[in-house]
């Protein structure tokens, strides 16, 4: 019964393409996160959702867009894709905004613009 | 600019020893402390949150936190090679809008 979930798993795209990133979660937590992970492992984060509302946004670029339908969900989607945009991105949750709390992590979406 | 720095490595301990990790944050107002371990293609997963001066104990695993030295650190006694993975030490506020900030992370290797 996996916890946290995102589709797909593995995505090879060509530049310039849209694509989305799917994540749901079931352990009724309220606030979910998009953390991107480069090739040298550096794990940053770019979105946070709390309760369908945005409470963090990173400089990222607008290419970039989250969408939260519930609280359950958080979609990430990236416009004209580029070479750069090549890595793991996770999506996570933990139970409230507090930063003091656990984040659990989905397993992950390797993007590859070629 | 908030940051926390670690030892890349790869770090190689021998089977059975003391495996110590270390980081380093910048940002003195940091309230709470974590260390996540990675296997290689998977994702990060909790192994010890710090939140006080101190030590921490769980099972083989010890955190320490000096708030005044700014570092925090991680033993790992009695090393298995299903310890080998990369460690992330972590730190996040005091606020709903704190976030939480990542170190780079320490690859771990336990020789047999």
């Amino acid at each position: 019964d996996t916890a946290v979930s995102q589709t797909p798993k593995y995505l090879v795209t060509q530049m310039g393409n849209d694509k989305s990133i799917k994540c749901e979660q079931n352990l009724g937590h309220d606030t979910m996160y998009w953390y991107k992970q480069d090739s040298k492992k550096f794990l940053k984060i770019m979105f946070s959702y709390n309760n369908k509302e945005l409470i963090i946004n990173e400089t990222v670029p607008n290419r970039f867009s989250p969408k939260s339908p519930d609280k359950a969900h958080l979609n990430l989607h990236i416009n004209s894709l580029e070479l750069g945009d090549s890595a793991v991105y996770f999506c996570a949750s933990s139970q409230g905004g507090y930063s003091g709390n656990t984040i659990y992590f989905g397993e992950g979406s390797w993007l590859t613009v070629v | 600019q908030k940051e926390v720095e670690q030892n890349s490595g790869p770090l190689s301990v021998p089977e059975g020893a003391i495996a110590s990790l270390n980081c380093t944050y910048s940002d003195r107002g940091s309230q709470s402390f974590f260390w996540y371990r990675q296997y290689s293609g998977k994702s990060p997963e909790l192994i010890m949150s710090i939140y006080s001066n101190g030590d921490k104990e769980d099972g083989r695993f010890t955190a320490q936190l000096n708030k005044a030295s700014q570092y925090v650190s991680l033993l790992i006694r009695d090393s298995q090679p299903s310890d080998s993975a990369t460690y992330l030490c972590a730190w996040g506020g005091y606020s709903s809008a704190s976030k939480i900030i990542f170190g780079s992370g320490t690859r771990l290797s336990i020789r047999p």
